[in-house]
């Protein structure tokens, strides 16, 4: 099956930094999406982007899809920030179930 | 209430007990998902249902029972746990399979 790879595992950032993170895949994909969990359990759905740009607030994210692989940026980091991101793609051949990857764990420190 | 919303938030239980897991979405989707996620792996996909039919049944042991009554409804009933079945378990809802996720709060369980 598809491999989801997400970089880097874990991450410190000071208030304010500019942060980004990765999503590697390891087929065609048309269905990508990047979650936010708060340290409560939480996941929130950030952007649904299996290809292009989009932008929400301090929050962007780019999908090439031909390179296989999605950033998530974010910019002017704020304590809420902290918590887990995940990267989830869903394969090419159907509407298969989304396949997580292991997230990246951010802690934003004042 | 909006959203995705699970009952209970946390439950602890012993090996004999039956219990059972509430999912309601008030999003009007048509698919419903159960994950679970445990300490230090990716969450895992357990069982999807799509216009209330079950598509997606991902090789999970049989004490784990789905029953989705209507598309705004998923229940997941619990029997002889094991202790290594504590986890977060977490539901979410689409507008069909490959579309944008919305999860609800999820579920902590404790087996004893």
């Amino acid at each position: 099956g598809i491999q989801v790879e997400q970089s880097p595992p874990d991450l410190i950032l000071q208030e304010g930094a500019n942060s980004t993170l990765r999503c590697n895949f390891s087929d065609s994909v048309n269905n990508l999406q990047w979650f936010h969990q708060n340290p409560w359990g939480q996941l929130i759905n950030l952007f649904y982007i299996p290809s292009g740009t989009k932008q929400n607030g301090r929050l962007s994210a780019t999908t090439v899809a031909t390179e296989r692989y999605s950033l998530l940026y974010i910019s002017s980091s704020q304590t809420t920030d902290s918590g887990v991101y995940f990267c989830a793609v869903g394969p090419n051949s159907g509407n298969t179930p989304l396949v997580f990857g292991k997230g990246t764990r951010l802690s934003v420190i004042a | 209430e909006t959203g995705v919303t699970q009952t209970p938030r946390h439950l602890v239980m012993g090996m004999t007990n039956k219990k059972s897991l509430k999912c309601e979405q008030h999003l009007g989707h048509n698919a419903m998902y159960w994950y679970k996620q445990s300490a230090k792996k990716p969450l895992e996909l357990m069982f999807v249902y799509s216009l209330e039919e079950r598509v997606e049944n991902n090789s999970v042991p049989s004490r784990f029972s789905p029953e989705c009554p209507n598309s705004s409804h998923l229940f997941l009933h619990l029997h002889t746990l094991q202790p290594e079945d504590s986890a977060l378990y977490l539901c979410a809802s689409s507008l069909g399979p490959g579309t944008s996720l919305s999860f609800g709060p999820g579920t902590r369980l404790l087996v004893l």
